[in-house]
């Protein structure tokens, strides 16, 4: 059964902080790996990550695919309070649908 | 550009009581569409998919279907809700590609 989980699950850093979250992941047939911030309702999209694209940098936010070590991670530097959220790993498995498989997700809290 | 609509954005429903939620996307034609359920702090479980009209695939057995009777439309329904019900119902979309998106949800609580 595919699987994704997420560490830690909750992380509370103060307002400047660099911050990282993990996800690791479990797929018999790995395609592609999103992240997505969820605020108060719908999660917004992120990032995608696959074996042609590893690495991607948004501003203060960026993610690396290790595809060795089955993995990947969200480094969120000069935290802001806005940055306060659920992030969400999921996986994309090759086939059917793309059906996404999602970690538990990490809940990140700035405090200024 | 697209957009997802939800409705409605909050429920509270008595148990043995039927569910309707609904959802429809604008601006693309033969979208794949998901339903997701997230429980208090959780991560997201599928339940359905869709990738065309009349044509649903469940993940997991439980107290609900879905049906999509139109292109941009996708419901999600229970003839009689459970306590075990409640929880954040959201729908997704995409066009076959990997990324989804998402709509605002529905807030169910069963009491």
């Amino acid at each position: 059964e595919d699987k994704v989980v997420q560490s830690p699950l909750s992380l509370v850093v103060h307002e400047g902080d660099t911050v990282t979250l993990n996800c690791s992941y479990e797929v018999t047939n790995f395609r592609s790996l999103l992240w997505y911030k969820q605020e108060k309702k719908a999660p917004t999209f992120l990032f995608m990550l696959t074996s042609s694209g590893i690495e991607k940098k948004s501003g203060r936010l960026s993610s690396i695919l290790d595809k060795k070590e089955l993995s990947s991670i969200l480094n969120i530097t000069a935290t802001q309070t806005g940055d306060s959220a659920i992030y969400l790993c999921a996986v994309v498995p090759r086939g059917g649908a793309q059906k996404l498989v999602f970690g538990q997700g990490t809940r990140l809290t700035i405090n200024p | 550009s697209q957009t997802i609509h939800q409705w409605p954005a909050t429920l509270v429903q008595p148990v043995g009581s039927p569910l309707s939620l609904e959802c429809t996307v604008e601006g693309t034609s033969n979208p794949n569409l998901y339903w997701y359920r997230q429980a208090a702090g959780r991560g997201l479980q599928l339940l359905f998919y869709s990738v065309g009209i009349g044509q649903i695939s469940s993940e997991v057995p439980q107290n609900l279907s879905a049906s999509r009777p139109q292109d941009r439309q996708f419901i999600l329904s229970s003839k009689k809700l459970l306590l075990s019900d409640s929880g954040f119902y959201l729908c997704a979309w995409n066009s076959g590609l990997e990324t989804q998106y998402f709509g605002p949800g529905t807030r169910l609580l069963v009491l």
